[in-house]
């Protein structure tokens, strides 16, 4: 299965967007970008996920660069709430084996 | 949590006993996993079933056996519990061609 990479730690203000990288250099034509959040003490949960082109939904946005190496979850305006480990994984086109990894770890300063 | 339970929720056992932990669902998903929850190691994938009596091994598989004997229903299995497998344990669920997985509330288990 394809790897992505992200960092371990990012920090943002209350109110401010939030710009969240992932990395996937290797990422195959059929693979889906998905992006879920662990909340503490929570298992995680499911925040968007595409192809090829952008996506949007009530949650979040997520940006896909056009040879689909990278893409960017952006929290359009963080609350505390948002305070969680986000994921970025990959899955083939059938779908059916999610591998997490360490995600990020955001936190949102009041 | 998407109509899943997970049993117990929390566990203390001792060095070799044996330990079963059980995921129930309620969706009629066909998909079920396993996965353990470690610091610094982010959620691995244990084993994960793709339909009645039908499971395969995830990353980490090794001291831990599955079954499925009913849709609704995965059991994970340490025959012989070490220390290692101190952990946090979430179960999950998932349909073909829906794209998404949904988590259980974890079960934490301690092994002294």
């Amino acid at each position: 299965d394809a790897k992505t990479t992200q960092p371990n730690s990012m920090e943002s203000n209350e109110e401010e967007p939030v710009h969240l990288p992932c990395n996937h250099s290797t990422i195959s034509g059929t693979d889906y970008i998905h992006w879920y959040r662990q909340l503490p003490s929570q298992g995680p949960e499911y925040v968007i996920h595409g192809l090829t082109s952008n996506v949007n939904n009530r949650m979040a946005s997520l940006a896909i660069a056009e040879d689909r190496k990278s893409s960017t979850l952006i929290l359009h305006r963080a609350t505390l709430r948002d305070a969680a480990v986000y994921y970025c994984i990959l899955t083939s086109n059938t779908g059916n084996q999610f591998y997490f990894g360490t995600g990020t770890s955001l936190t949102v300063i009041p | 949590d998407a109509g899943i339970t997970q049993s117990p929720r929390h566990k203390v056992t001792e060095t070799g006993t044996p330990v079963t932990l059980r995921c129930h669902q309620t969706e009629n998903h066909r998909y079920m996993y396993w996965y353990r929850q470690d610091p610094g190691h982010g959620l691995r994938l244990i084993h994960y079933s793709y339909g009645v009596k039908d499971t395969d091994k995830g990353e980490v598989s090794d001291g831990y056996s599955v079954s499925r004997s009913k849709t609704e229903d995965f059991l994970l299995t340490l025959e012989s519990a070490t220390s290692s497998q101190t952990s946090v344990y979430f179960c999950a669920i998932s349909e073909p061609g829906r794209r998404q997985i949904s988590f259980g509330p974890g079960t934490r288990l301690t092994v002294t």
